[in-house]
């Protein structure tokens, strides 16, 4: 079954410090996964793409297929970075995973 | 663009009660989904459409039903509302890419 685990339901992490967001998948063939952010009071809003390989808001995340993770990654923590994530993949149908709160502290 | 729209944003309801959550948008997207986010969990698939006229099963669709009469509209309904469907829900449109583009959620108590 597909499935996307997102072990920690809470991160804080103080303002400058490095953040991981960490996301396992489980599919068959190849999903393609995103990362979605939800900020406070706000809807559901696409943060990036494996496929795109970009960076969003200092953000990157890369696919790794030995170790079936999408780990969200940030160098330096802004306190606007706080909020919910969730990521997600789509195979077959599109699943999410239980999201991550983040917390950046100053 | 207005994007997604959802309808009502609260609802209270009582046990056995029907009601429709209204979700359109205005991006001419072929597909659409309802998700419902309960408490601490992620988002759960209910239904979701392709386009119009064809709907098909989630990973949670038992107690409603959807439809597709339109691009623009899918609403979700709830028939004898039970307190397991108190929860959030969210509608959610696709087009050509991979981007789900989300509206603002309904919240809905059933008691």
């Amino acid at each position: 079954a597909q499935r996307v685990t997102q072990p920690e339901k809470l991160l804080s992490v103080f303002k400058g410090a490095p953040v991981e967001l960490k996301c396992n998948y489980s599919y068959s063939g190849s999903p393609e996964l995103f990362w979605y952010v939800q900020y406070s009071r706000q809807r559901l809003q696409l943060l990036l793409r494996h496929i795109s390989r970009e960076s969003i808001k200092g953000f990157t995340a890369d696919l790794n297929k030995g170790e079936t993770s999408f780990h969200l990654k940030k160098p330096f923590a802004q306190e606007e970075d706080s909020a919910m994530y969730y990521c997600a993949g789509n195979g077959q149908n599109f699943v999410f995973g239980p999201g991550t709160r983040l917390s950046v502290l100053p | 663009n207005a994007g997604v729209t959802q309808t009502p944003k609260f609802r209270i309801l009582k046990i056995g009660q029907s009601m429709t959550l209204q979700c359109t948008q205005d991006m001419n997207h072929n597909y659409m989904y309802w998700y419902r986010q309960d408490p601490g969990m992620g988002l759960k698939l209910i239904y979701y459409s392709v386009g119009a006229g064809i709907t098909d099963k989630g990973e949670v669709p038992n107690g409603y039903n959807v439809s597709r009469s339109t691009t623009e509209d899918f609403p979700l309904r709830l028939e004898l509302a039970a307190p397991s469907q108190t929860s959030v829900y969210f509608c959610a449109s696709c087009g050509q890419g991979y981007e789900q583009y989300f509206g603002p959620g309904t919240r809905l108590t059933v008691t």
